[in-house]
């Protein structure tokens, strides 16, 4: 069964920060992972998609990376602003792409002005 | 493009209260999904269609929650009767086939 762990849960950090955000995985045979946000009370938007032949995919200020045969992926958000200040999951499709996508617990990002 | 639309946005019920939800998701999606997000966890998938048949269905505590989705568009998900432990925001997503799912803004049920 797979697992999906995020870390940390939290962060807090002053605004300007370069920050990454981490996702693991237990099943590396995953056929795409994808980033959401999450506001207070709102449901999820997607960020970024990876397919599982691709290492990163950029959008903007942020930029995720796939290491599919260790089963970890990265969220960097450079330069972040107080706008920035949300919960961000990451999720998992498995290999055979059926569509049922695995969630982590999510890292709740608080950038203070 | 419109995105996934879900209604009711709040639902306050007492316990062993019935109550429905309902979801339509974008035009030409296939899959759709219901999942449960009680606070600080992720979300949990409960109920996954293809079309108008179930896919996984093996996280639906199915002796109080049923879920339909007629003509292979707009879905229902229903508790009855409700606990307190259903107190979560419920998500409703879709994707076509293995692409990009997207989430409607979900519906925060509170259980007294």
């Amino acid at each position: 069964k797979q697992e999906v762990t995020q870390i940390p849960a939290a962060l807090s950090v002053p605004e300007g920060e370069n920050l990454v955000l981490n996702c693991s995985f237990t099943d590396s045979a995953i056929y795409n992972l994808q980033w959401f946000r999450q506001d207070p009370g709102k449901g999820l938007t997607s960020l970024l998609l990876i397919q599982s032949s691709q290492r990163e995919q950029t959008s903007g200020r942020l930029n995720a990376s796939l290491d599919k045969s260790s089963g970890r992926s990265t969220l960097y958000i450079a330069a972040s602003q107080p706008g920035d200040s949300a919960t961000y999951l990451c999720a998992v499709r498995p290999g055979n792409a059926g569509n049922m996508l695995t969630f982590g617990g999510g890292t709740r990002l608080m950038v203070k002005p | 493009e419109a995105g996934v639309a879900q209604s009711p946005r709040y639902k306050i019920i007492e316990k062993r209260q019935s109550v429905a939800f309902w979801c339509n998701p974008i035009s030409g999606h296939a899959t759709l999904y219901w999942y449960q997000q009680i606070l600080g966890q992720g979300p949990k998938l409960l109920i996954q269609f293809q079309n108008n048949g179930v896919v996984d269905d093996s996280q639906l505590p199915k002796d109080r929650f049923s879920a339909e989705r007629l003509k292979g568009v707009d879905s229902t998900l229903k508790i009855q009767p409700a606990k307190l432990e259903d107190s979560a925001v419920y998500l409703c997503a879709s994707s076509g086939l293995a692409t990009e799912a997207f989430f409607g803004q979900g519906t925060r049920l509170t259980v007294v």
